[in-house]
């Protein structure tokens, strides 16, 4: 069963600019959840989708977002970057979550400049 | 609010004896706890978990103990060997959420 998958690896962007990631769950997975992954700060809780809908969401400001389709596919967007948003960003997909394992991807290493 | 925290940013351990990765958390609610392992440009992978009702669950070289009273986490690792270098993370939850620490990195000396 192949795993989680997202897309791109890397990525650079300048300030004010927006970026999409993409977040692939393994097959039959119907939540995927969204971390940031800082030096010093550990993974900190973006948000969880469950069968498109937001389910839950971590303290972090409006310009973060995100969405999943039908297929369960997930997508996170940051609007209008910032130097701090510089971060290693992970997609987890479990079954349906609680005490279901989370299995993460690499993750998308975003570098704003 | 740092609800769950490694207060130990590293640890290093020779090869064959016991690594002991430690983990507090502030939040009485959360009922379930897990351990998670990260090599560099990959993804956390799972280790082990424990549910609030058991103090501690074993799983080959990996034992996680839980004690409630004290909010206390621990990852034993017996004997540590080269290949368990790695950063890891403990996290918990209540309910839809996971929270995690921000890590420990284990070196083993061979």
């Amino acid at each position: 069963k192949a795993g989680v998958t997202q897309t791109p690896r890397y990525l650079i962007k300048t300030r004010g600019q927006q970026v999409t990631l993409s977040c692939s769950p393994i097959s039959g997975h119907r939540s995927v959840s969204w971390y940031q992954q800082t030096p010093g700060q550990g993974l900190q809780f973006l948000f969880e989708y469950f069968s498109e809908t937001q389910r839950n969401k971590g303290n972090f400001p409006g310009r973060f977002s995100g969405r999943q389709f039908s297929n369960s596919r997930s997508e996170m967007n940051v609007s209008t970057l910032e130097l701090g948003d510089s971060a290693l960003y992970l997609c987890a997909s479990s079954l349906v979550r609680d005490t279901d394992t989370q299995y993460f991807g690499p993750g998308t290493r975003l570098t704003v400049l | 609010d740092q609800q769950v925290k490694q207060n130990s940013p590293s640890l290093s351990v020779q090869e064959g004896r016991i690594s002991i990765l430690n983990c507090d958390y502030t939040n009485s609610m959360f009922d379930y706890f897990l351990w998670y392992k990260k090599y560099p440009a990959e993804g956390p992978t799972f280790l082990i978990s424990i549910s609030s009702i058991k103090d501690k669950n074993e799983d080959g070289r990996f034992t996680v103990f839980l004690n409630k009273s004290a909010k206390h986490l621990s990852l034993h690792i017996v004997p540590s060997q080269p290949g368990d270098s790695a950063v890891y993370f403990c996290a918990a939850s209540a309910g839809n959420q996971f929270y995690f620490g921000t890590g420990t990195s284990l070196t083993v000396i061979p």
